[in-house]
């Protein structure tokens, strides 16, 4: 059964760092890796989505890596801002998701 | 972006009424949609996969008879909790798969049972 730990559980910055978000699964065999941002009491948001034959993308100010024989990715946030506090959730799987309990950002003015 | 909807936003009833929630992709149609549960501090977990025309398919633990999940339609599916109690209090999200691996998210219902 695929388990997904995000570490850490929660993380607070000051304006303007850069940062990393980490994410780690048991099952390598997976096909897709997906990072979301949830809002409280929010749904979720896409941000990035990693297939299985890549092993980065990147948008904006965020850029999430994927290493499938260690089982791990990352989520960088570069210049990090205020309004990037939320809470980041990684998903993986394909069909269905399995997602980490998510990293709770807060970056301080 | 495709864009998934969820109505209501958030609902409060009494222990023992039935609850439908109902997701739409607006822009897009999709064959499979699924339906997860987040409590508080916790992570999003999967209830069930529904395909268009077809009969849910739940997950380990998930009462069929209590989560009835009805997908009508490529834009449709609506997830009915029966006989509410407090201990279903959650909340529910749904999402939509188009052809390819990315699912996209519903804003999410807030369901409180008295």
């Amino acid at each position: 059964k695929q388990e997904v730990t995000q570490i850490p559980a929660a993380l607070s910055v000051p304006e303007g760092e850069n940062l990393v978000l980490n994410c780690s699964f048991t099952d390598s065999a997976i096909y897709n890796l997906q990072w979301f941002r949830q809002d409280p009491g929010k749904g979720l948001t896409s941000l990035l989505l990693i297939q299985s034959s890549q092993r980065e993308q990147t948008s904006g100010r965020l850029n999430a890596s994927l290493d499938k024989s260690s089982g791990r990715s990352t989520l960088y946030i570069a210049a990090s801002q205020p309004g990037d506090s939320a809470t980041y959730l990684c998903a993986v799987g394909s069909y269905q998701l399995t997602f980490g309990k998510g990293t709770k950002l807060s970056v301080i003015p | 972006g495709a864009v998934v909807s969820q109505h209501p936003s958030w609902v409060i009833c009494k222990s023992g009424t039935s609850v439908k929630i109902e997701c739409r992709s607006l822009d897009f149609q999709a064959t499979t949609m699924f339906w997860y549960r987040q409590f508080p501090k916790q992570s999003l977990m999967l209830m069930a996969t529904s395909n268009e025309g077809s009969k849910a398919t739940y997950e380990q633990g998930v009462e069929k008879d209590k989560f009835l999940i009805n997908h009508a339609s490529l834009t449709l599916s609506t997830l009915t909790v029966t006989s509410a109690h407090p201990e279903d209090s959650s909340f529910y999200i749904c999402s939509a798969r188009i052809d390819g691996n990315e699912q996209f998210f519903g804003p999410g219902t807030r369901l409180t049972v008295l």
